[in-house]
């Protein structure tokens, strides 16, 4: 089993460009989160799809969106990226239907913004 | 105040030493408690997992809650250089708003041979 699998590793992006970041897990989870992880600030959650077919915001959703594609596949999307969003954007998957339970991450994605 | 608290260090200590991390948390109704490792340019990998108080150990690993103070700990014995990582805390509640996970920022730690 391969886990959780991220692309691309790395992106360097011009502001205002868009782009997408590609997830997926083979432990069949339910549950799959995406965070970016800054200095000083830690783990923050962006978006998180509970189940196959749903969506949420997380802590820090302005400029992202999500789209859970099938239970296997969890994208996310910057539609016009700013350099606030230079980052490393890891996902992360759970067997249960809420987020209360152990996560398992891929190995992240380092974007940055000029 | 956050949620969850955990001194960022860095830590640094000698092969062979004993390591305590902790991190203490306001919300009570936090329940379901984890540690994490993190290696450099490398996602966070699960290390342990409690639920409730008290203690869990797994090899050289042993992870203690004490809900009655709100505070976690992960003690390492005998520390190996490749323990060298950062090590963040997680933890969340059993409902509703409780049910995501908060994270501490983590602390750096470097185990020097």
């Amino acid at each position: 089993n391969a886990g959780v699998t991220q692309t691309p590793k790395f992106q360097v992006l011009k502001t205002g460009q868009s782009m997408t970041l590609q997830c997926a897990q083979d432990m069949n989870h339910n549950s799959m989160y995406w965070y970016r992880q800054d200095p000083g600030m830690g783990l923050r959650l962006i978006y998180y799809s509970a189940s196959e077919g749903t969506t949420d915001k997380g802590e820090v959703p302005n400029g992202y969106n999500v789209s859970r594609l099938n239970k296997r596949e969890f994208s996310l999307r910057l539609e016009s990226a700013a350099p606030s969003q230079t980052s490393v954007y890891f996902c992360a998957s759970s067997g249960h239907r809420d987020a209360s339970d152990t996560q398992y991450f891929g190995p992240g994605t380092r974007l940055t913004v000029l | 105040q956050k949620e969850v608290e955990q001194d960022p260090g860095p830590l640094s200590v000698p092969e062979g030493a004993i390591v305590s991390l902790n991190c203490t948390y306001s919300n009570s109704a936090f329940q379901y408690f984890m540690w994490y490792r993190q290696y450099s340019r490398k996602g966070p990998e699960l290390l342990m997992y409690t639920y409730s108080s008290g203690n869990k150990e797994d090899g050289r690993f042993t992870a203690q809650v004490d809900k009655s103070s709100k505070y976690i700990s992960l003690f390492i014995r005998d520390s190996q250089p490749s323990d060298s990582a950062t090590y963040l805390c997680a933890m969340s509640g059993n409902a509703g708003n409780n049910r995501k996970l908060i994270w501490g920022l983590g602390t750096s730690l470097g185990v020097n041979p």
